[in-house]
């Protein structure tokens, strides 16, 4: 059972547009969630994160957004940029035994055209 | 950037081969995990490491073993490689006594292919 879902395998946005990367998860324990980034042949890195305390949280051209009645999250890219295109991997963790564990959802491939 | 490497960074081998990747670093962080990527999978938990000598199954454990003698190691095995193996394989380490940054931090990645 996937407990963290990126439905949008692919999305193409215009360069200066907003690109807006979804995700939705089934476990309420879920209480820190995260946004990382993946080029081609590279690791993933950490992007931006929130906690289930917040609602927001903005980093630059950045910003998560949770609506935790809804267990959705999105992240917004304003304006979005061609070096942001790469894959974008919502993951998340619950408090507790099993806090240091992050469930990853399958990713969502940005394109951002010139 | 944290320092975290791992080798080799491209492997090919056989079926039935014992395959070895190693992770390294130098952060001192605490948690060591595996990750495996497949097309339409996303990341998922091979194995961790929650201190020297402590290690645990992930998701997707079933013919991989882990080891950790060091905290600056963790070395993944897949004993009797199989064709479902081939994947790319990611390191990561954590502080998760910063909590709640439970970032995780990886590494650049193995890509393993098994004929």
């Amino acid at each position: 059972d996937q407990q963290v879902k990126q439905n949008s395998p692919s999305l193409s946005v215009q360069e200066g547009r907003i690109s807006i990367l979804n995700c939705d998860y089934t476990n309420s324990m879920f209480d820190y969630f995260l946004w990382y980034k993946k080029y081609p042949a590279e690791g993933p890195t950490f992007l931006i994160s929130i906690s289930s305390i917040k609602d927001k949280n903005e980093d630059g051209r950045f910003t998560v957004f949770l609506n935790k009645s809804a267990k959705h999250l999105s992240l917004h890219i304003v304006p979005s940029q061609p070096g942001d295109s790469a894959v974008y991997f919502c993951a998340a963790s619950a408090s507790g035994a099993g806090s240091y564990q992050l469930t990853f959802g399958k990713g969502t491939k940005l394109s951002v055209i010139p | 950037d944290a320092g975290i490497t791992q080798s080799p960074r491209h492997k090919v081998t056989e079926t039935g081969t014992p395959v070895t990747l190693r992770c390294h670093q130098t952060e001192n962080h605490r948690y060591m995990y595996w990750y495996r990527q497949d097309p339409g999978h996303g990341l998922r938990l091979i194995h961790y490491s929650y201190g020297v000598k402590d290690t645990d199954k992930g998701e997707v454990s079933d013919g991989y073993s882990v080891s950790r003698s060091k905290t600056e190691d963790f070395l993944l095995t897949l004993e009797s490689a199989t064709s479902s193996q081939t994947s790319v394989y990611f390191c990561a380490i954590s502080d998760a006594g910063r909590r709640p940054y439970n970032e995780q931090f990886f590494g650049p990645g193995t890509r393993l292919t098994v004929l």
